[in-house]
């Protein structure tokens, strides 16, 4: 069984705190991992994309990757109001995406 | 920009009908995806194909089949509805071809409800 795993939270995170979200995987062959925002009634959308061990910036994100544990991490800084949203970890099986259940963040002002 | 559109955002339908949703995208990608969306569940993939004709079933291809006669565009039926398939539906696409993963671009979602 291919599984992504996520804490549902909710994460309750104060405004301008860094949130940080978790994910871990099952297959050690997996080789890209996405993190998806899904806000309440729309549909996800790409934030960060990571392919090789370490961390990948882009603005107050930060993805952080580490295969030898199969874990994958998502650090908001300075969070905001308008995070508050589904946190979705994806990570590749072959040729298809298998998708975490996702993580509630709250952020409050 | 990407552009993945469904044919319809709210659809209720009764137990028994056939049901079609419709996706199609602007971007000449390779493949499309059907995932539904349950509270607690995630993204579980229903169907997959990566070239006009090639369907691949997914996690839970039951009750379910596709079409793509078109590259831009990939039909889910719901042969005979039932009330558990009450749920959201998603279609996404993606570039590369089979064997590679890259980002997943998605429609807006039909919710559908069976009464």
């Amino acid at each position: 069984q291919k599984e992504v795993e996520q804490n549902s939270g909710p994460l309750s995170v104060p405004e301008g705190a860094i949130a940080s979200l978790n994910c871990t995987y099952s297959d050690r062959g997996s080789q890209s991992f996405f993190w998806y925002r899904q806000y309440s009634g729309k549909s996800p959308e790409l934030i960060m994309s990571i392919y090789s061990n370490g961390d990948k910036e882009d603005g107050r994100f930060t993805a952080q990757l580490n295969k030898a544990s199969q874990y994958v991490s998502l650090l908001i800084r300075d969070s905001q109001p308008s995070d508050s949203a589904t946190y979705l970890c994806a990570v590749d099986y072959g040729n298809k995406l298998v998708f975490g259940a996702g993580t509630i963040l709250r952020v409050k002002s | 920009d990407v552009k993945v559109t469904q044919s319809s955002r709210y659809l209720v339908k009764r137990t028994g009908e056939k049901v079609f949703l419709e996706c199609v995208q602007d971007m000449d990608h390779e493949n499309m995806f059907w995932y539904r969306q349950d509270p607690g569940l995630g993204l579980r993939l229903i169907y997959f194909s990566y070239d006009v004709k090639m369907k691949e079933k997914g996690d839970i291809p039951e009750g379910y089949s596709v079409s793509r006669e078109k590259k831009e565009r990939f039909s889910l039926i719901l042969e005979s509805a039932s009330t558990n398939q009450t749920s959201m539906y998603l279609c996404a696409s993606s570039f590369p071809p089979l064997g590679l993963t890259d980002t997943q671009y998605f429609g807006p979602g039909t919710r559908l409800t069976v009464l």
